[in-house]
């Protein structure tokens, strides 16, 4: 089956830098995605990966390995506006390719 | 160019209602998904559409749960004798490629489910 953890909660403070440990058990890995959900919007995509490594993008920026099961999303220079909850997820073929599994998402809370 | 619109933005519904919710797509999008979110939860993935095709529909927890998308746009999906466990944030995305590709999907603002 499927399994995603990521931390319930973190809090950072403005201008920090965190980072947000994503850990995932599946049979037919078909990348990684990192989405950010507002509290009361919808999720929006931030970063993908499906092969080992460091994405960057501008302030954020994701790894992952796929030996360990493990990325994290790097969140650099935090504004307030950063508060939200980040989602991690996984693309898995062996549910025929169409499932993007989600994990409960992680709320970070930026604060002055 | 226009995002995903869902709509309602918001229903309540007594308990055995039957209810509709819509999405519309970003024009020209294969590929469109309904996911159900609670609250505190990560989206879960319902069924899924490449054009009219429903090609995945094992994530409907019920037979009440019912999805259609006749001309490969607008999509339906409509709940039937509605249950107190049915409360949640209905969202729709959709990607440009079909559903086995890694385009980006592109979420709506949700609907929000209440049954009374």
């Amino acid at each position: 089956g499927q399994n995603i953890d990521q931390p319930t909660e973190m809090t950072a403070t403005e201008g920090a830098i965190v980072q947000i440990n994503c850990t995932y058990q599946t049979s037919g890995f078909n990348g990684l995605f990192w989405y950010q959900q507002h509290a009361g919007e919808a999720p929006t995509f931030l970063s993908y990966n499906v092969l080992d490594g460091l994405e960057e993008k501008g302030r954020f920026s994701s790894f992952l390995s796929r030996s360990k099961g493990y990325s994290y999303l790097l969140l650099k220079e935090l504004q307030m506006k950063d508060s939200a909850s980040y989602l991690c997820a996984v693309r898995d073929l062996s549910t025929g390719g169409f499932k993007t599994i989600f994990g409960a998402g992680t709320r970070l809370f930026v604060k002055a | 160019g226009a995002g995903v619109s869902q709509s309602p933005r918001y229903k309540v519904a007594k308990r055995g209602q039957d209810v509709a919710l819509r999405c519309d797509p970003i024009s020209g999008h294969v590929s469109l998904f309904w996911y159900q979110q609670a609250l505190g939860q990560g989206p879960e993935f319902l069924t899924y559409f490449q054009n009219e095709a429903q090609l995945d529909k094992s994530g409907l927890p019920s037979d009440r749960f019912f999805a259609e998308r006749p001309e490969g746009s607008v999509s339906t999906l409509k709940i039937q004798r509605t249950q107190q466990e049915d409360s949640a944030v209905y969202l729709c995305a959709s990607s440009l490629g079909p559903g086995q590709s890694t385009d980006t999907q592109y979420f709506g603002p949700g609907t929000r489910l209440t049954v009374l």
